[in-house]
């Protein structure tokens, strides 16, 4: 089965630039989705198809894809960025959706 | 505006079948290349897909739990329901709904529903 892997957390000031990198093997010949997950929320899309953002989510969440790392950047990060991040794709030689290990990313 | 809103048991005994349903509004299921799909997450754990339905009924399930799970959908009522028999302790978790409108990213999610199986 197709594995998307993740650091387990990530650790950035405020007003710095956090980094999340998703590894599969040819992820960049996918389209790659991200979704922020607060404790006791929902999963919230905030960058669909590797580098679209959804109405609503601000500029500073940007994607990119290529090779085997996906990697969701989050410029001048705020401490309500505080939240677990997972990558998804779909995996269509099993009709499966596959969700990355995730990461914590914790504004110091 | 686009709602999902799962709804059951917060718990059931172990061998016990578990169904859960998920009432949406703000989007219809008869829509083409709309889907509905449930998700469970354990404490702590990733995200795991469970099963997919779309608008033409056709039905996707996570090969490793295909034996134990079945969705359906009632259009005129705007629900999906998810069914997953032979319940153990650690099928414990948060079962999520959500919609994805291209059978690809999942744009809206429910609240979560929290599920312990217990006797």
């Amino acid at each position: 089965s197709y594995v998307l892997t993740q650091p387990p957390s990530v650790s950035v000031a405020p007003g710095q630039t956090a980094r999340i990198s998703c590894g599969g093997n040819d992820i960049g010949s996918k389209n790659v989705h991200w979704y922020q997950q607060k404790p006791g929320q929902a999963p919230v899309l905030v960058v669909y198809d590797n580098t679209d953002r959804p109405s609503g989510i601000p500029e500073r969440f940007s994607g990119s894809n290529s090779g085997n790392t996906a990697t969701l950047t989050i410029s001048r990060v705020e401490a309500g960025d505080e939240a677990g991040y997972h990558c998804q794709v779909w995996d269509n030689s099993i009709a499966h959706y596959v969700f990355g290990t995730g990461t914590q990313v914790t504004v110091l | 505006q686009v709602t999902l809103r799962e709804s059951g048991p917060a718990l059931v005994k172990p061998t016990q079948t578990l169904t859960l349903t998920c009432t949406f509004s703000g989007f219809s299921l008869t829509t083409r290349g709309m889907c509905v799909s449930w998700f469970r997450q354990s404490p702590g754990e990733a995200l795991e897909w469970l099963a997919l339905i779309d608008w033409d009924d056709v039905k996707y399930y996570n090969t490793s739990l295909k034996t134990r799970l079945t969705i359906s959908k009632d259009t005129s009522e705007n629900q999906v329901v998810l069914t997953m028999s032979n319940m153990d302790p650690a099928d414990k978790g948060t079962f999520f709904c959500a919609r994805t409108p291209d059978g690809d990213r999942f744009d809206h999610w429910g609240q979560g529903t929290l599920v312990i199986v217990s006797s």
